[in-house]
């Protein structure tokens, strides 16, 4: 059965560092997603990643993945307060189903 | 705004009652998935529909059933309801069967009581 799993589940940034959250899975799947979810709110999309190798970057977030590996990555630069959020990655399943991860809480401190 | 409707967005109910939680996808879409998100849980999947017929079907309990409409928009019912229910209920649409890239709605906030 297919497994996801994120990394760190809590992260406490300053403002101005970098980080990077990590999302591994454990079958072979074609697309891995990143969704934003602010408290009590919906998910939003922030990336597709649709084949080995992909990179995508939107203002302080940038998302690769590595099929091979069965990992993506979430790099955040010179964090802001704003991208205080949870994380979620998902891929999908045989079935064409998106499995989630667990979410990062990420918080952007001063 | 996503484009997906869901309604309503709050609830609260009694254990053992029934409800009924709807969706409408966005426009053209022809695919509605439906999530369940608890704390102890986290996001989980419940049930797909692509036009009109069921095509996947995750962690769904017996007691809970879904459709999708001919003007695809999904209902999904939840019944004898139990306190560990309480949850945000999400819906997602994606224009094909398999996703590409799914929205979701604002979610309907269940509290059994």
């Amino acid at each position: 059965e297919l497994k996801v799993e994120q990394n760190p589940l809590f992260l406490s940034m300053q403002e101005g560092k970098n980080y990077t959250i990590y999302c591994n899975y454990s079958t072979t799947s074609d697309r891995l997603y990143w969704y934003r979810q602010d408290p009590g709110k919906s998910l939003e999309s922030l990336f597709v990643l649709l084949s080995n190798g992909a990179v995508k970057q939107e203002g302080r977030l940038m998302a690769s993945l590595d099929t091979k590996a069965r990992l993506s990555t979430l790099h955040i630069t010179a964090a802001v307060h704003d991208l205080s959020a949870t994380y979620f990655c998902a891929v999908d399943s045989v079935n064409n189903d998106m499995r989630f991860g667990a979410g990062t809480r990420l918080t952007v401190k001063p | 705004d996503s484009g997906v409707t869901q309604t309503p967005k709050h609830l609260i109910t009694a254990t053992g009652q029934r409800v009924t939680l709807r969706c409408s996808p966005r426009s053209g879409d022809l695919s509605v998935y439906w999530y369940q998100q608890s704390l102890d849980q986290g996001l989980q999947f419940l049930i797909q529909y692509y036009n009109g017929e069921e095509r996947a079907k995750g962690n769904i309990l017996e007691r809970f059933s879904a459709q999708q409409f001919p003007d695809l928009h999904s209902e999904l019912n939840l019944s004898s309801l139990e306190l560990g229910d309480s949850a945000l209920y999400f819906c997602a649409s994606s224009a094909t069967v398999k996703n590409t890239e799914a929205f979701f709605g604002q979610g309907t906030r269940l509290t059994v009581v």
